[in-house]
């Protein structure tokens, strides 16, 4: 079982609006509503922005969406910021035994 | 504050072992699920291993299984990974992670230690 398929790179200017998607298959996002948004700056570990596909951690301000449809699930950021260029990756519960969890491939936002 | 506290990694010798230990302060790891993830430049994040409870319940990705072994001490409130057999292709970023109450997500990072495996 691959890696969840996620852009290399996308970017926009402040304000603008970007949206990021993570392709799976019916084995992992399009049968479980366990996905989650993890954002990493270089050096750092990864923290959690959405899970449960569309629900936020305390702290993580209401610009950061998510959402899913059938085996795709997106992330949208909204009103982007300086603050949010990083690393994003997403988080599907695979189902199986020796695919606990898969991860995507990454996307790097840039914020020009 | 909840902390996980990670040491061990280096370098080490293909066909060579390694010992992870990942020390949680704030949270009790009995109760809670923690995952090995590691991180490489070319392929992101990948899980490795899953500890469940007290440890009874263990998961690892075919990648790693039967050279690599996940473990806890509650009484130190730690996990541990032991790698054997080591080979270039685990030279990766590891980090341990704290899995949710619910289950659903990862709350907790450790800060992540480097294993390089190189002659």
């Amino acid at each position: 079982q691959s890696a969840l398929t996620q852009p290399r790179s996308v970017s926009g200017s402040p304000g603008q609006s970007v949206t990021i998607s993570c392709t799976g298959t019916s084995s992992d996002i399009g049968t479980y509503n366990y996905v989650s948004w993890y954002k990493q700056h270089p050096g750092g570990a990864p923290k959690v922005i959405i899970y449960d596909v569309t629900k936020r951690p305390s702290g993580v301000p209401d610009r950061f969406s998510g959402s899913k449809s059938g085996n795709t699930a997106s992330l949208t950021i909204s009103g982007l910021q300086p603050e949010d260029e990083a690393d994003y990756y997403c988080c599907s519960y695979g189902g199986s035994y020796s695919l606990l969890y898969v991860f995507g491939s990454g996307t790097k936002v840039t914020v020009l | 504050e909840v902390q996980l506290l990670q040491s061990g990694g280096g370098l080490v010798q293909p066909g060579g072992s390694l010992t992870l230990s990942c020390a949680g302060s704030g949270v009790t790891f009995s109760t809670s699920a923690v995952s090995w993830v590691r991180q490489t430049p070319g392929k992101g994040l990948e899980w490795v291993s899953n500890l469940r409870g007290s440890g009874a319940v263990t998961y690892y990705a075919d990648s790693v299984k039967g050279r690599f072994t996940i473990s806890g001490d509650t009484s130190k409130n730690t996990v541990y990974l032991q790698m054997h057999s080591l080979r270039g292709e685990d030279t990766a970023i590891y980090y341990c992670a704290r899995r949710s109450p619910s289950g659903s997500f990862y709350d907790y990072w450790g800060q992540g230690t480097q294993v390089t495996v190189s002659s």
